[in-house]
């Protein structure tokens, strides 16, 4: 069955620094997002992305996140100046059509900041 | 925000009862439901959905019963399976395309 990839699966990093989560969509999806989960909380979304433009992003998806889609297999979430309170798991997910369909999950990237 | 709301955090049932998860949202203008299933170290699976002009689907050993009038949704797990000792997720959404609203999650331990 395919499968939506993320690397790192865990990735530590000092406050300040800039990271740069990647995902590898299902092939033919078309709609590309990313979530996030900090530890105890619910699963929040952050961004929506389909043909090569943000189509939606919440308040957290402030101006320290950007996200990219270069090469047209890869969809990375890049955080700029990352903050203690931006640790929490990072979901990629993608979708090949609308409707009541749900959206495949990638496993997640842990990310830590110290 | 709280669009979406799962008031049990877990629910312990014996191996072959049924599981009845429940969810509540407040957003009228929400199209589709979904059911979430999450393991540890892993990132939430599709189970199943519900288009809100639905009141039931079902598939397999999964059933969703949708009543909008009372902004409720349930998912009943029958017969509940070891393997399925998870955590569940409601998540709903306003466009079909667009982004899902999650409940916080009900933890579900099958024992045998």
């Amino acid at each position: 069955e395919p499968e939506v990839t993320q690397t790192p699966s865990h990735q530590v990093t000092q406050m300040g620094q800039e990271v740069i989560l990647r995902c590898v969509p299902i092939s033919n999806h078309l709609y590309f997002y990313w979530y996030r989960q900090i530890l105890g909380q619910k699963v929040e979304f952050l961004v929506s992305f389909y043909n090569n433009e943000i189509s939606e992003k919440s308040e957290i998806f402030d101006d320290q996140f950007s996200v990219e889609r270069p090469d047209g297999s890869n969809f990375t979430l890049k955080i700029r100046s990352t903050k203690l309170e931006d640790s929490a798991m990072y979901f990629c997910a993608s979708s090949e059509e609308t409707g009541p369909g749900g959206y495949t999950f990638g496993s997640g990237t842990r990310l830590t900041v110290v | 925000d709280q669009q979406v709301k799962q008031n049990s955090p877990s629910l312990s049932v014996q191996e072959g009862r049924i599981s009845i998860l429940n969810c509540d949202y407040t957003n009228s203008m929400f199209d589709y439901f979904l059911w979430y299933k999450k393991y540890p170290a892993e990132g939430p699976t599709f189970l199943i959905s519900i288009s809100s002009i639905k009141d039931k689907n079902e598939d397999g050993r999964f059933t969703v019963f949708l009543n909008k009038s009372a902004k409720h949704l349930s998912l009943h797990i029958v017969p509940s399976q070891p393997g399925d000792s998870a955590v569940y997720f409601c998540a709903a959404k306003t466009d079909s395309w667009g982004k899902l609203q999650f409940g916080a999650g009900t933890q579900v331990v099958v024992t045998p």
